[in-house]
């Protein structure tokens, strides 16, 4: 089954304490990407990821880090998470940025 | 950053009510695509629009792409509760390689 696997679904952690959050996509897609989406501010652009080891800042990076080693896995990393991280995080996979993009099931991140 | 403002924000609607949700930018986009999401899930994809002007219909919803290719609608005809979700549109504009998405309209059809 094609699909967009995220981990973890929930996580609650406290301030400054590094945390990563996988995403893997089974589709042999190019292009994917990090949004976190917050109530009245929809989805934004985190980073986003051409290809292996070709990434880019979105609209939203400050605080975030992501790598593309290999074409299926895009983590993200949360370096010293603060309290304005908590959100809804959504990794997204695609042919390329036009075409369908393929959401994960969220991760639900709460920073105290 | 190219912005795509979605109107209304929030719809409740009672079943079989017609209804339109609006996109619009004063960009152009490539292409703009609409999903639905539901609680608890990530979006889904239901329709991408390329060409000026296109129409497309996926059962009772009606997509229209503007002529200038800055603006879209959907229409949805004879809502049901099943149509309850965050509708969002997106796009690709320019020569970036961001997708930017609207801030969506939250449709709620009471039975």
């Amino acid at each position: 089954e094609a699909q967009v696997t995220q981990n973890p679904r929930y996580l609650i952690t406290v301030t400054g304490k590094k945390l990563t959050v996988t995403c893997s996509q089974n589709m042999n897609h190019e292009y994917m990407s990090w949004y976190r989406q917050d109530p009245g501010l929809g989805l934004r652009q985190i980073y986003y990821s051409m290809n292996v080891e070709v990434t880019d800042k979105g609209d939203v990076p400050e605080g975030y880090k992501v790598s593309r080693k290999e074409k299926r896995n895009f983590p993200l990393i949360l370096e010293s998470p603060s309290p304005n991280q908590t959100s809804l995080y959504f990794c997204a996979s695609s042919f390329a940025p036009n075409t369908e993009a393929f959401f994960g099931q969220g991760t639900r991140l709460t920073v105290v | 950053t190219q912005l795509l403002e979605q109107s209304p924000q929030f719809l409740s609607i009672q079943e079989g009510e017609n209804l339109t949700v609006y996109c619009n930018s004063s960009s152009v986009f490539s292409s703009l695509q609409w999903y639905r999401q539901e609680p608890g899930e990530g979006p889904v994809l239901l329709v991408t629009v390329v060409t000026g002007g296109e129409v497309k219909k996926l059962k009772r919803l009606t997509f229209q792409f503007g002529d200038a290719r800055k603006d879209s609608s959907l229409h949805i005809t004879a809502a049901q509760p099943g149509d309850t979700g965050l509708y969002l549109c997106a796009g690709v504009g320019g020569s970036n390689y961001k997708l930017t998405f609207g801030k969506g309209t939250l449709l709620t059809v009471n039975p």
